[in-house]
This record gives C-alpha cells, structure tokens and sequence, in this order.
C-alpha cells in the first residue's frame, strides 16, 4: 500500500520557520521525482517545488523561491520542505505527492501563519 | 502559462455527462497535462495524464481528449461519487500550473 505521511505543520508567526518531513512507503521512493504542493483554505491548488529522484534537479515556485529549501534522503524514503521567512499568504494545507504526473498524494498538513 | 477552466460550476443530474474545459494561454505538450479529482477534505486524486490515459482504477466513464490549448475531461453517465471539484494540470521540466478548477454539483 502506498503511503506518503505528511508531518511538521502547526501555527508560526509571520517571519518564523517550520520544517515539513514526509515519510513515504509503498513505492520505489528513489526512483521518483517528488513534489510539494498547497491549498490555501477555499482554494485551488498550487505547486511549491519539485525535485528530481537524485536531488539534482530542483524547482520552486516563484512565490517561495528564496525561501523555502526542498531536500530528500532517499535512504530513508524521505522528503523535506524548510519553509523560512514565513508570510500570512503561506497559510495552507501542504501536500507531499510523489512523481511527474503526480500519482500519488500524501494526505496533507497545515500550515498556519498567523500573529 | 496560464489554464483556466470552464465552467466555474456544473449543475448535473446523475446519469447525465459532464464536460469539463481547460484552456491554456500557449500551447502546451500534451504528453503533460492532467486532471484530478478532489473531493471535500481530501487530497487530490489523479485521474487523467497525458492528456487522455486514464490512471490505475479509473473507471472508463472518466475520458480525456485535447491538443494544443483546448483540453476536455468528459464524465459519462455521472456517478453520485463523481460530484467533486475537478483541476487541470500542466508541467514542464521545471514548474507546474493548476487551472482554477470546475466543481461538479448535484443539480
């Protein structure tokens, strides 16, 4: 069964830093690019980073680049997201999803950024 | 690159179809665009990719068509469990881009 176990969110205030892990299990994590996504309560979708199966490769959209960092361990099936220099407009559920056509979806974790 | 998606909302009966559009402001490869379904306090579910191949377990009813920047989702004879919000989806070597999305609503 294929698991992607999102952890780290909770409430910050403006200007504070969270680190969101998730666990995955169920595929061949190593082989597949990964990707953060978010939901902003009532609202769409909207993609965060990805990064390639090696940890080469590495996007961010334009509204975190600079400060947010994606990482990976893929010796322990793990993805990483260190959201620094938090705003208000950062508040969302964040999903961890695995590959390029986004087969598979972590259940999310919210993050709120509040004073 | 922008997708926008019509209607905003859908009034439908079950066993009616349903057909949804996504429409980009370039062109865009379609071995790359995708469609999920997203149902109230649930992640996102992927339905369609490469413009037209249906995921694992998808049922048949699910069918995507489209070329260019003119995309389709059609949902032939609507299933109570298919009223949901539905996203297109777009990516590239570097980014990705949601449409707006379309809710599918019990008429």
């Amino acid at each position: 069964e294929v698991q992607l176990v999102e952890s780290g969110g909770g409430l910050v205030k403006p200007g504070g830093s969270l680190r969101l892990s998730c666990a995955v299990s169920g595929f061949n994590f190593s082989t597949y690019k990964m990707n953060w996504l978010r939901q902003a309560p009532g609202k769409g979708l909207e993609w965060v980073s990805s990064i390639s199966s090696s940890g080469i490769y590495i996007s961010y959209a334009d509204s975190v680049k600079g400060r947010f960092t994606v990482s990976r361990d893929n010796a322990k099936n793990s993805l990483y997201l260190q959201m620094n220099s938090l705003r208000v407009e950062d508040t969302a559920v964040y999903y961890c999803a695995g590959g390029s056509d986004i087969d598979y979806w972590g259940q999310g974790t919210l993050v709120t950024v509040s004073s | 690159l922008v997708l926008t998606q019509s209607p905003g909302t859908l009034s439908l009966s079950p066993g009616e179809r349903a057909t949804l559009s996504c429409r980009a402001s370039q062109s865009v490869d379609s071995n790359y665009l995708t469609w999920y379904q997203q149902k109230p306090g649930q992640a996102p579910r992927l339905l369609i990719y490469g413009t037209s191949s249906r995921a694992t377990g998808i049922p048949d009813r699910f069918s995507g068509s489209g070329s260019g920047t003119d995309f389709t989702l059609t949902i032939n004879r609507l299933e109570p469990e298919d009223f949901a919000l539905y996203y297109c989806q777009q990516y590239g070597r570097s980014r990705r881009t949601f449409g707006q999305g379309t809710k599918v609503e019990i008429k």
